[in-house]
């Protein structure tokens, strides 16, 4: 069970784009199409902001958009701004024989 | 509007056991599976166990398997997590959280469990 890889940590300034990878194995990731993103904020419960790999829930602004290839996931965050920064975590689905889900080692997203 | 509400934190010794509850509202509880996640002071978050939503399936990470339990009672529309054995590595605060697949996921805030001596 090990868990998905991140960067530590990525910046841009406001306006700018991010992207954030989101590597797992065959057994995860590259196995179904069942990755997410959340975004947590210090102190809070996390938030999710991307589902199914790339669907948007409801209320989540379009400048936050999620794609697969593989087995890495991936997170784009565009025309960053300064409530956007905060630590985000991919995670996926890994099946129903050993243990149901795995999270990304999260990264910490800076608005410079 | 939909809740989880964690409650049974607090401070135990090592060994000991504390039972986590995770009362929901607003939504047919019963008709969805059911998780608990924790995450250690300033790390990241890890998944710990699933339940089905008729607790016909029940999967726990390697870390916690044979010293915690997940339950559920679909009648009072509560998730538990019987905590036993604990050490000082399992201490987090715990999240329940509902369907970790779709966009029905739902966090609650939080319960924090501490084991120190």
């Amino acid at each position: 069970q090990s868990a998905l890889t991140q960067p530590p940590s990525a910046s841009g300034s406001p306006g700018q784009s991010v992207t954030i990878s989101c590597t797992g194995t065959s057994s995860d990731v590259g196995g179904y199409n069942y990755v997410s993103w959340y975004q947590q904020h210090p102190g809070k419960a996390p938030k999710l902001m991307i589902y199914e790999v790339s669907k948007r829930p409801s209320g989540v602004p379009d400048r936050f958009s999620g794609s697969k290839s593989g087995n890495t996931a991936s997170l784009t965050v565009s025309g960053l701004q300064a409530e956007d920064e905060a630590d985000y975590y991919c995670s996926s689905y890994a099946g129903s024989n050993n243990f149901n889900y795995v999270f990304g080692t999260g990264t910490k997203v800076t608005v410079l | 509007e939909v809740q989880l509400v964690e409650s049974g934190g607090g401070l135990v010794k090592p060994g000991g056991s504390l039972r986590l509850s995770c009362a929901a509202s607003g939504f047919t509880f019963s008709s969805y599976s059911m998780n608990w996640v924790r995450q250690a002071p300033g790390k990241g978050l890890e998944w710990v166990s699933s339940i089905s939503s008729s607790s016909s399936y029940i999967y726990y990470a390697d870390s916690v398997k044979g010293r915690f339990t997940i339950s559920r009672d679909n009648a009072k529309n509560s998730l538990y997590l019987q905590m036993n054995s604990l050490r000082a590595e399992d201490t987090a605060v715990y999240y329940c959280a509902r369907d970790l697949k779709g966009p029905q996921t739902t966090w609650g805030q939080g319960t924090l469990v501490t084991v120190s001596s």
